[in-house]
């Protein structure tokens, strides 16, 4: 069946960086956007932006501009999304989900910033 | 900037009440829009695309409905399952409704 799974929780010191990865299986990767959105606990969803697997191309909101990279690596159908200069903010659930309708996500990754 | 306002952000129901949530957009979006299910802990599920198009596997009981600029999320009886918070999102610049909380009264 059709689905991402994302790597685990990780523990980060602020202005450290993250990256998470998404692995995509049962549909042809390059087919389908991957887009990236957050949620810190008790508040609403946050759109950080979508890369095309198929040509590497991304888009990322303005917030996020100079700060968040989305790569892929299409041998093993897997997108990332790393976040620099990690602050106390950043603390939330990261998402990520195929196409612009979003129809399947991943579980979510935990990203803890703390001192 | 497309914004998407959505109301309520909270409301209290019974199991068997009809429930209606709103979503506006500050601009038109001909019939673009989605709306998602979240229970606390897991990722958001999608119940309807296009505005009106049922996800495969939904129950019948939700529907939604609306273009331009409004759009409804319809629950016609609401079972024990679907207290959860709902979002509407428009999926050309991934702009989320701010959430609405349905809660068992």
């Amino acid at each position: 069946q059709v689905q991402l799974v994302q790597s685990g929780a990780e523990v980060k010191k602020p202005g450290a960086s993250v990256k998470v990865s998404c692995k995509a299986s049962g549909y042809t990767f390059t087919s389908y956007d991957i887009n990236w959105a957050r949620q810190a606990t008790g508040q609403g969803l946050e759109w950080m932006g979508r890369m095309n697997p198929h040509s590497g191309n991304t888009g990322y909101a303005q917030k996020f501009q100079g700060r968040v990279t989305m790569t892929r690596n299409t041998s093993i159908s897997t997108a990332y999304m790393e976040l620099s200069s990690l602050r106390s903010e950043d603390t939330a659930v990261y998402y990520c989900a195929r196409g612009s309708w979003g129809d399947v996500w991943g579980q979510g990754t935990t990203v803890t910033v703390s001192s | 900037d497309i914004q998407m306002t959505q109301s309520p952000s909270s409301l209290s129901a019974s199991v068997g009440d009809r429930v209606t949530i709103t979503c506006r957009a500050s601009q038109g979006i001909r019939n673009d829009l989605g709306w998602y299910q979240q229970k606390p802990g897991k990722a958001p599920k999608r119940l309807i695309y296009a505005a009106s198009s049922l996800q495969s596997g939904v129950p019948s009981r939700f529907s939604g409905s609306g273009s331009g600029t409004e759009f409804t999320l319809t629950i016609s009886s609401l079972q024990p399952e679907d207290f959860a918070t709902y979002y509407c999102l428009q999926p050309e610049t991934w702009t989320f409704g701010q959430g609405t909380k349905v809660e068992i009264k």
